[in-house]
């Protein structure tokens, strides 16, 4: 298994809830990133934080807010979600000051009623 | 044009067989490739790395760069039954492999 880890691995939550995804790093690694992957579609970039500073916000709806209070920790608040959103949700890392790539974690999967 | 196409399969072949998934770009810009192995409600895994032209062999596994034909594939030896995944291409531009370029996915099924 990866070090990269991820909670809750399955949600499910109607469009009035508000929840958090959780996503915690062992690698030692300055750069996280939040994920959507939808059936028959590419991984969907959404944010990226590099020493814990926002970076990269992919034209993401506002329902969805992140946060990332350190290196190794990386939050995505969840609020009034439409169905459509429901998908697999995977957070990755990398050291941002090496050419190395990303790793992922497993994932959760949300379903929104 | 989506700047990544990968047929999505599924793909199914007998146990033994040599495998080849294959994604091309449009991008000449990238420069570096990746393929990530997705087992069925698991996260991506990084499978193999590389970075420009050539080939790059790690056990039963090879990946090829053609950047003149802007082509990447990915061969399995000896296909096993647990190479029953999804695999997903992966590219980026210049040390910027923040945002990588993901293809849809090739649904890999080997039977015994």
């Amino acid at each position: 298994e990866t070090g990269v880890t991820q909670t809750p691995r399955h949600l499910v939550m109607g469009m009035t809830n508000k929840k958090s995804l959780k996503c915690e790093q062992h690698l030692g690694h300055n750069a996280m990133y939040w994920y959507k992957q939808s059936a028959k579609k590419p991984l969907e970039l959404m944010f990226v934080y590099n020493f814990k500073e926002q970076t990269e916000n992919n034209s993401v709806p506002s329902r969805f807010s992140p946060e990332c209070p350190n290196s190794s920790h990386l939050f995505l608040h969840l609020h009034t979600l439409q169905p459509e959103d429901s998908a697999l949700y995977l957070c990755a890392s990398r050291h941002s000051t090496s050419t190395d790539t990303q790793y992922f974690g497993p994932g959760t999967r949300l379903t929104v009623l | 044009q989506k700047e990544v196409e990968q047929d999505p399969g599924p793909l199914s072949v007998p146990e033994g067989a040599i495998v080849s998934l294959n994604c091309t770009y449009s991008n000449s810009a990238f420069q570096y490739f990746m393929w990530y192995r997705q087992y069925s409600r698991k996260g991506p895994e990084l499978l193999m790395y590389t970075y420009s032209s050539g080939n790059k062999e790690d056990g039963r596994f090879t990946a090829q760069v053609d950047k003149s034909s802007k082509y990447i594939s990915l061969f399995i030896r000896d296909s096993q039954p647990s190479d029953s995944a999804t695999y997903l291409c992966a590219m980026s531009a210049n040390e910027d492999t923040d945002k990588l370029i993901f293809g849809t996915g090739t649904r890999l099924q080997v039977f015994p």
